[in-house]
């Protein structure tokens, strides 16, 4: 059964410094999601990605993040300057309409 | 402002206990609701999409239902490989994002 790939699965950086999170999506999903989870809190949307454009962000989703799909399979998230409030679980989600949502197994992020 | 509670917090069953998990949603348009399971450390595991007040839906031990102002998640018979945090989200009309409720951890002893 194919599944949302994430990596790494777990990235350890110093703050100030950039990562990149990497998503590889089911092939047919044409909606793409990016997530976080902060330790014992609940799952925070971060932003929507349809037709190789952002169709929403949220509030948490500011001028330090961005996201791409370079090459029509690879979806990623960009941190430019990381911050220690930054560490949490980043997951990536798709579907194939903007209703559902298949999760990858995320990537722990700590920022020291 | 949309909101989704998720109740109760923990649950602690024996196996075979049956038992049902509570998601109360207050949203401004419902477009569906959804059941994931999440396993510590890793990604939600979906489960079922319910759209309409009514609405039931069935995967082995679990059953989804739907009213106009909450969902229920029944566990019949658990086993231990039930264990797990069990997550509520809701989709609204203009809006793409899901919105989670904190979940409810779930403990089948044998």
């Amino acid at each position: 059964e194919p599944e949302v790939t994430q990596t790494p699965s777990h990235q350890v950086t110093q703050m100030g410094q950039e990562v990149i999170l990497r998503c590889v999506p089911i092939s047919n999903h044409l909606y793409f999601y990016w997530y976080r989870q902060i330790l014992g809190q609940k799952v925070e949307f971060l932003v929507s990605f349809y037709n190789n454009e952002i169709s929403e962000k949220s509030e948490i989703f500011d001028d330090q993040f961005s996201v791409e799909r370079p090459d029509g399979s690879n979806f990623t998230l960009k941190i430019r300057s990381t911050k220690l409030e930054d560490s949490a679980m980043y997951f990536c989600a798709g579907g194939t309409e903007n209703t559902e949502a298949f999760f990858g197994q995320g990537t722990r992020l700590t920022v020291v | 402002e949309d909101q989704v509670t998720q109740s109760p917090e923990a649950l602690r069953l024996q196996e075979g206990e049956s038992s049902s998990l509570n998601c109360s949603y207050t949203v401004s348009g419902l477009r569906g609701l959804f059941w994931y399971r999440q396993d510590p450390g890793k990604g939600p595991e979906f489960l079922f999409t319910l759209y309409s007040a009514g609405e039931e839906k069935e995967k082995e031990r679990l059953k989804a239902t739907l009213t106009k102002k909450e969902s229920f998640l029944h566990i019949t018979a658990p086993k231990p490989e039930d264990s797990a945090t069990y997550l509520c989200a809701v989709s609204i009309y203009n809006t793409d994002k899901l919105i989670f409720g904190t979940g409810t951890r779930l403990q089948v002893f044998p």
